[in-house]
C-alpha cells in the first residue's frame, strides 16, 4: 500500500522568506501523481502543484515549485517569497488509483 | 465556472441515526471521491465514483455508501451513526478518473452526538 509521510508537523517562516516543506511517499508503482495542497484556517483545500511521476521536469507555479526525486521517492515544497497568506496547513498526497493523504504540515508565515 | 459545492455545511445527529450528504461537482467533472478528515486520522479516502459506478473504496465499514447520479452529482450516507464518525467530509471532483486532479469543496462538518 501506498504510504505519504511528512515529517514536519509545524513549520514557520517570516515573511518575504522561502521555506521548503519535506514529503517522501512509499510505492512499488511507476506511473502516478503527486500533488500538494494547501488547507487555510476553516478554508476548503486548494491545489497548489501537481507533479506527473513520468517527468524529470520539476513543477512550478509561480513562488512554488517543487524538488522531485523519484528514486528516493520525496517530493518536498519550496515556498519563495513567503506571504501571510500562505499560513495554511499543506498536504503532500499520492494518487494512483486513489488519493492518499500525508498528515500534513502546518505553515506559518509571521510578519 | 462554479467550484465543487456540498450540503449541507454543517449537521448535528445523535447517535444510531443516518444521514445524507450532497455534493455537486464542477460542471463537465464526471468522477467525484469522498474523503473523512479528523484530528486522529488526517484524510482517509472513503469511495470514488465515475460515471454513476464505484470505481474505488477505501477502508471503511459497510455503514458508509454513496451514488452517482447521471448528472455526476454524488451523494454519501452513513447509517447507524458512532460518535467517531464526527468529521469533516470532503468531496473532490475531477474530469476523468484515477490520474486527474482533485478540485475539493468546502466540506460538510459532522457532529455526532
Amino acid at each position: 500500500a501506498q504510504t505519504v509521510t511528512q515529517s514536519q508537523p509545524e513549520m514557520s517562516v517570516q515573511e518575504a522568506e522561502t521555506v521548503t516543506l519535506s514529503c517522501t511517499y512509499d510505492t512499488s508503482e511507476n506511473n502516478y501523481y503527486l500533488f500538494w495542497y494547501k488547507q487555510p484556517p476553516s478554508r476548503q483545500m486548494i491545489l497548489v502543484i501537481r507533479q506527473e511521476a513520468y517527468k524529470q521536469q520539476n513543477a512550478t507555479e509561480n513562488r512554488f515549485s517543487v524538488n522531485f526525486q523519484k528514486a528516493a521517492k520525496s517530493f518536498s515544497l519550496k515556498i519563495s517569497d513567503s506571504q501571510l497568506g500562505d499560513t495554511a496547513m499543506y498536504f503532500c498526497a499520492f494518487m494512483r488509483n486513489d488519493m492518499r493523504f500525508g498528515a500534513g504540515t502546518r505553515l506559518t508565515v509571521k510578519p | 465556472k462554479a467550484g465543487v459545492t456540498q450540503t449541507p455545511r454543517y449537521l448535528i445527529k445523535t447517535r444510531g441515526q443516518q444521514v445524507t450528504l450532497s455534493c455537486s461537482p464542477i460542471s463537465g467533472h464526471r468522477s467525484v471521491s469522498w474523503y473523512q478528515q479528523t484530528p486522529g486520522q488526517g484524510l482517509q479516502f472513503l469511495f470514488e465514483y465515475f460515471s454513476e459506478t464505484q470505481r474505488n473504496k477505501g477502508n471503511f465499514p459497510g455503514r458508509f455508501s454513496g451514488r452517482q447520479f447521471s448528472n455526476s452529482r454524488s451523494e454519501m450516507n452513513v447509517s447507524t451513526l458512532e460518535l467517531g464518525d464526527s468529521a469533516l467530509y470532503l468531496c473532490a471532483s475531477s474530469l476523468e478518473q484515477g490520474s486527474d486532479t482533485q478540485y475539493f469543496g468546502p466540506g460538510t462538518r459532522l457532529t455526532v452526538l
